[in-house]
């Protein structure tokens, strides 16, 4: 199985910061990576696909790069609804993996 | 826009068979992947299977020898059956519609429904 390994898996932010996630893959995925949004008690919500492409409805401030094993979610200038924790999954190879989460809490 | 509705029981108990049911409306069953996720209580997410519309599956080994996922086109359906249960189960479960974009492999889950919680007690 390919491991996901997210960094940090907390952090403290304010909101109008620059917030920078951290996905590496065990072995190279290409660009099969995608990030998912999940607030407390709900569904996970993909915000980008593809490493890069940002879904349908998706503010612009959220970006993806990277390609074979390192990979990035930004948030350009947090918002109060962007306090959740964030999972990177890969879809390069079955079984599909997730990282273990990184927790967006307000400074 | 597919929207997705877990159904089943809430609790379950060792040994025996969970079964769930995904309630697909506002688009065909008849296209693209189906998922299923779990979420163990302060743990991540884990991919247990897909199965794609012409019924072809493909499930997590770690779970394989225990899981069934089926479809049911006449009713917009598609269901989770996960044989021989322990606590070790007991998850928050998602369904979730699985796309790629212009066939181009980059599969992702685009539409997820609420989750059901199942516990599995005596």
């Amino acid at each position: 199985d390919i491991q996901m390994t997210q960094s940090p898996s907390s952090l403290s932010a304010s909101v109008g910061d620059r917030v920078t996630i951290t996905c590496r893959a065990s072995q190279s995925i290409s660009r099969y990576l995608s990030w998912y949004q999940q607030k407390s008690g709900k569904a996970p919500k993909v915000l980008i696909y593809a490493a890069s492409n940002l879904q349908s409805g998706v503010p612009s401030r959220f970006s993806g790069s990277g390609s074979g094993t390192d990979f990035t979610l930004t948030i350009s200038s947090l918002q109060p609804e962007d306090f959740a924790t964030y999972h990177c999954q890969q879809s390069y190879s079955t079984p599909w993996t997730f990282g273990q989460g990184t927790k967006v809490e307000i400074k | 826009q597919v929207q997705l509705q877990e159904s089943g029981p809430g609790l379950v108990k060792p040994s025996e068979t969970l079964s769930l049911t995904c309630t697909v409306s506002g688009g065909s069953i008849s296209s693209y992947y189906w998922s299923w996720i779990r979420q163990p209580p302060g743990k991540t997410l884990e991919w247990i299977g897909y199965i794609y519309y012409t019924e072809s599956t493909n499930y997590n080994p770690s779970l394989k020898s225990r899981v069934t996922i089926s479809l049911d086109t006449s009713k917009t359906q598609f269901s989770l059956k996960l044989s021989s249960v322990t606590a070790a189960d007991t998850a928050v479960y998602y369904c979730a519609y699985t796309k790629a974009p212009y066939g181009s492999g980059y599969y992702y889950m685009d539409v997820w429904g609420k989750g059901t919680t199942v516990t599995v007690s005596s």
